[in-house]
């Protein structure tokens, strides 16, 4: 029943190794999101994905690429993982796109790269 | 985007009403207010968003001043698990909505 889910929710990997991190919801909403948030507790946007369409894409390294499949999946692969790429992601939903509407976010998934 | 501030944190009693403020004295016209909140551990959690017109529901209520320069979330009565960080966001309409920026938030610990 779960709304937005995101798997693994651990996931302990050494540099270099690339890695997927799997998101659907079952919302039936157009627009996807990833999120990082850092040890600092930042939250960051990464990617914005409406109807299967790339929306916005954040300053972040091409290692990271996002994927969708269809619209209720958003995938996030990392190549050539780096330290600094430890951090907990957050995968979210949302109706449609706009101001005038909430966001649902998954529990997270927690990298760390050793 | 525009900017906001809030208290980087807050105390309140158990079963109190809470008053978070938020100040975005940079508002335009077309951004709306929203809240989140983050419980430990936990994924960020909508909590309620509005435009110009005082806004309620099942968890809380969003107070927006008459030039929108200021607003604040109401809990109505604060229990434990209202401990989380709160977040006030403004979402600007246009090609830039669709991004949800968090700050720094208020984290409100609520005393037993």
């Amino acid at each position: 029943d779960t709304a937005v889910s995101q798997t693994p929710k651990y996931l302990v990997t050494q540099m270099g190794n690339d890695k997927s991190i799997k998101c659907e919801q079952n919302l039936g909403h157009d627009t996807m999101y990833w999120y990082k948030q850092d040890s600092k507790k930042f939250l960051k946007i990464m990617f914005s994905y409406n109807n299967k369409e790339l929306i916005i894409n954040e300053t972040v390294p091409n290692r990271f690429s996002p994927k969708s499949p269809d619209k209720a999946h958003l995938n996030l692969h990392i190549n050539s993982l780096e330290l600094g790429d430890s951090a907990v992601y957050f995968c979210a939903s949302s109706p449609y796109r706009g101001q005038n509407t909430e966001a649902f976010f998954g529990q997270g998934t927690r990298l760390t790269v050793v | 985007d525009a900017k906001t501030t809030q208290p980087n944190s807050m105390e309140s009693n158990e079963e109190e009403p809470v008053h978070l403020p938020c100040n975005h004295s940079t508002i335009s016209g077309t951004d709306y207010i929203h809240w989140y909140r983050q419980l430990p551990s936990q994924g960020p959690e909508y909590v309620i968003h509005g435009l110009t017109s005082n806004v309620n529901n099942r968890m809380a209520s969003l107070a927006i001043a008459e030039d929108r320069k200021s607003s604040t979330l109401i809990l109505h009565r604060a229990t434990l698990r209202d401990a989380a960080v709160y977040y006030c966001i403004l979402r600007a309409g246009g090609s830039r909505d669709d991004k949800i920026i968090f700050g720094k938030g208020t984290r409100l610990h609520i005393l037993p």
